[in-house]
């Protein structure tokens, strides 16, 4: 079943500014992971932080994860037309299969 | 790096037939592989997990008679949809991870239409 919730749903910047999309889920887990996916197109895996981290960065993401209040976020600073996609966010509390989010819907605009 | 590959990456067949979709691992061994199905401006969900060798497990609400899965080697995972119908219509994709890793590597995808 999932358990992330990203939020916003929708996020229309433009370029050159941040992005910020949040996440949070139900119960504990091992490691959460954020993907993007292009319309119609399947998944690009982004960045994984694990339980017992709190941030974590890779190139223009910025990953931030709060186990207290079961959430994660997910910057992209300086963002760009080519960001625009989608963004979910997976948790992994077993080894086993991912549970997906419902994204968030980024469009970056010239 | 490691890849998996999906084909078809999109197919479209009649009601009342069969498509099978394959998911291989390309440079890594994959004891388990995951497929997952997307509607449109859906997340993903997951159907089944694959293990090699062995009947996969389905998700609660998944039809194993229909979506048909063999895990016939370490490289390779099939699923058949069986007697498509047009509320098949989805975007199917699969899953791979190395043994001991926690990352999941994504196929490409399938977009299965049936009319």
């Amino acid at each position: 079943s999932q358990q992330g919730e990203e939020d916003p749903q929708a996020l229309s910047i433009q370029e050159g500014e941040n992005a910020t999309m949040n996440c949070s889920y139900k119960t504990s887990i091992n490691n959460l992971q954020w993907y993007r996916q292009n319309s119609g197109r399947g998944l690009v895996h982004l960045i994984l932080i694990r339980s017992n981290e709190r941030e974590k960065h890779s190139g223009r993401l910025r990953v931030t994860l709060d186990t207290s209040k079961k959430s994660s976020s997910l910057l992209i600073t300086a963002s760009r037309a080519a960001d625009t996609a989608s963004y979910f966010c997976a948790t992994d509390w077993s080894g086993y299969a991912l549970n997906f989010g419902k994204g968030t819907s980024l469009l970056v605009t010239p | 790096g490691a890849v998996v590959s999906q084909h078809p990456s999109r197919v479209i067949c009649k009601s009342g037939t069969s498509v099978k979709i394959e998911c291989r691992s390309l440079d890594f061994q994959a004891t388990t592989m995951f497929w997952y199905r997307q509607f449109p401006k859906k997340s993903l969900m997951l159907m089944a997990t694959s293990n090699e060798g062995s009947k996969a497990t389905y998700e609660q609400g998944v039809e194993k008679d229909k979506f048909l899965i063999n895990h016939a080697s370490l490289t390779l995972s099939t699923l058949t949809v069986t007697s498509a119908h047009p509320e098949d219509s989805s975007f199917y994709i699969c899953s791979a991870s190395k043994e001991g890793a926690d990352e999941q590597y994504f196929g490409p995808g399938t977009r299965l239409t049936v009319t």
